[in-house]
């Protein structure tokens, strides 16, 4: 079993949808949690970053974590063709430089 | 400079050739990290590099693989005899607050 599951898709909505992205964990021990986008031929780049449990939100983004149920979601509001990306899931275990361990990504299709 | 540079951005080399691909982290960035990622995967960690303290080497696949870095700049990943399955995208990042990471742009490596 991954340490991190992420279902990777694709995931296909309409303009102006709202998208739900999921990841679980195996690693009650995960802390802090983060959301990449990543577009074709570049590298991932940061979207959201929480830590514990609750909701966070920037614009249309929303991120949430459940630790008692290991489960992560990004939210995104009114979906716009520019969102159509790759997005992964990151956690790590504690603060200071540690490596992050990554969900294979949940590629998102936004037609207009 | 302004972001992550790696080079080359793309690379083909033969089976059994020996391969570096380079990363430049942003200046100032203390900690400085290697991942794979292969077609329809997610992110696998190699290797990361924290000021002067010994290297997390625990994600190497194999004793063809290393990686060096000189103080807080430049970083040469090296495959040896590589293989087919080396075939990837292999991104670097980098940080100086431990949470987040900015990657390169990767150098896609592939062997025929």
């Amino acid at each position: 079993q991954k340490e991190v599951e992420q279902d990777p898709g694709p995931l296909s909505v309409p303009e102006g949808a709202i998208v739900s992205l999921n990841c679980t964990y195996s690693n009650s021990a995960f802390q802090y949690f983060m959301w990449y986008r990543q577009y074709s031929r570049k590298g991932p780049e940061l979207l959201m970053y929480t830590y514990s449990s609750g909701n966070k939100e920037d614009g249309r983004f929303t991120a949430q974590v459940d630790k008692s149920s290991k489960y992560i979601s990004l939210f995104i509001r009114d979906s716009q063709p520019s969102d159509s990306a790759t997005y992964l899931c990151a956690m790590r275990l504690g603060t200071g430089f540690q490596k992050l361990v990554f969900g294979t990504g949940t590629r998102l299709l936004v037609s207009p | 400079g302004a972001g992550v540079s790696q080079s080359p951005s793309n690379k083909v080399t033969e089976k059994g050739k020996d391969v570096e691909l380079r990363c430049d982290p942003i200046s100032g960035h203390t900690a400085l990290y290697w991942y794979r990622q292969r077609l329809g995967q997610g992110l696998e960690f190699l290797i990361y590099f924290q000021g002067n303290s010994a290297p997390d080497k625990s994600g190497l696949p194999s004793d063809r693989f290393s990686a060096e870095r000189t103080g807080e700049s430049v970083s040469t990943l090296t495959i040896q005899r590589t293989q087919q399955e080396d075939s990837a995208v292999y991104l670097c990042a980098s940080s100086s607050q431990g949470y987040g990471y900015t990657f390169g742009s990767g150098t896609r490596l592939t062997v025929v």
